[in-house]
Formats: C-alpha cells, structure tokens, sequence
C-alpha cells in the first residue's frame, strides 16, 4: 500500500529565504508525483506535475525534483515572499489506478 | 475560464438528514473525483468517475454514501443518514484522463464544508 510521508509539518521562515520542503513515498511503481498549494478555505491549486520519466520541473521560483529510487520527491523554492504562506501537499499517481495519494501536508508560513 | 464549481459552500444540518453534495467539473474533463478532507485523516479519495462510469469507490467509507454522475457535466455525493463522524471538508476534481497514463493534473473546486450536528 503506497505511504507518502511530508516533513516537516510545518515550516516558518523570514521572507527572502531559500527552502525545501520534502516528500517520501513508499511504492517505487508510480507514473507520476504533482505538488499542490492549498490556501486556507480553498481547496487545492496544481503548481507542478512530474512524470515518471522526467527528474524535475520548473515553474517561475519553484523547482520539483523526483527520484523514484529511493522514493523521494522535493520542492524549492526559491526567494520566499510572504504570498508563498499556505499549505503545500505532495500527491503521488498510482501507475495501476489513477488515483493519487496525498502527503499530510506541509504548512509554510514565511514572515515579512 | 470556469473552474471545477462546488455547491453548496457550506452545510449545517442535523445528524440523520440526507446531504447531497454537487460538483460541475470543467468542461472537456472526462475524468471526476471526490475527495474528503479532514485534520485526522488527511486528504481522502472516496470515488472517481472516468466517461462518467465509476472506476473504484473502495474509499466510500459506507453504504451510507453514494456518488452518482449522470452526465459529463454534473456529479453528486449524496450521504444518507448522516453522522456527526461525517464533518469535513469534501472536495470534487476533475482532469482529462489520456488512457491508463495519464499526465494531467487534477483541478480542485473550493470544497463543501459539511457540518453534522
């Protein structure tokens, strides 16, 4: 059964900071890995899709890595502002249903 | 361009009545999914839909929940009696599915907050 595990919980930083935030999944057999940004009240917004087959993804200051071997995914971010607060969440695609598990979360707030 | 549409935003009712959630997803998406989402649990697949037929339901928790999709355009999750165990945020998604691969990303509606009191 695929586990994804998020640490930390929760992250606060000075704006301006560079930071990682990590997922960790259990299940190797994955198609593919996306991120999402939840803000409070809302529900969840797509920032990066990953395929299998690719190592990362880029979009404006966010950069997601995937290395399937050992089962682990990272998202950076790069010149924190405080518009970044919220709730960041890992999903994993399973390559045999479709469906995605999710992380826990990660909630960043990044002070000004 | 209008995004995955939930209704109601928010529902306080009384444990035993039937609350029917519903969720219009993006036009052109053949694939809908509902999530529930909760500080215990995290967020939880319950069903999903792909050309309107269900996939796997192995999430509902009960029988006292079932999801219907009449047509491509509107999906609703209905739960009969309901709990107080019920309360959470419920979210319905859509994306275009590609066959068994898919790529793309799931879009979110803004979730149905249920309160079973």
């Amino acid at each position: 059964k695929q586990e994804v595990t998020q640490i930390p919980a929760a992250l606060s930083v000075p704006e301006g900071e560079n930071l990682v935030l990590n997922c960790s999944f259990t299940d190797s057999a994955i198609y593919n890995l996306q991120w999402f940004r939840q803000d409070p009240g809302k529900g969840l917004t797509s920032l990066l899709l990953i395929q299998s087959s690719q190592r990362e993804q880029t979009s404006g200051r966010l950069n997601a890595s995937l290395d399937k071997s050992s089962g682990r995914s990272t998202l950076y971010i790069a010149a924190s502002q405080p518009g970044d607060s919220a709730t960041y969440l890992c999903a994993v695609g399973s390559s045999n249903t479709g469906k995605l598990i999710f992380g826990q979360g990660t909630t960043l707030q990044v002070k000004p | 361009d209008a995004g995955v549409i939930q209704s109601p935003r928010h529902e306080v009712t009384e444990m035993g009545q039937e609350v029917t959630l519903r969720c219009k997803p993006i036009s052109g998406h053949n694939s809908l999914f509902w999530y529930r989402q909760t500080m215990m649990r995290g967020l939880e697949l319950l069903i999903y839909f792909n050309n309107n037929v269900p996939i796997d339901d192995s999430g509902m928790p009960e029988d006292r929940f079932s999801a219907k999709m009449p047509n491509a355009s509107f999906s609703t999750l209905k739960i009969q009696p309901s709990e107080p165990r019920d309360s959470a945020v419920y979210f319905c998604a859509s994306s275009f599915f590609q066959g068994q691969y898919s790529n793309q990303p799931q879009h979110f509606g803004d979730g149905t907050r249920l309160s079973i009191l």
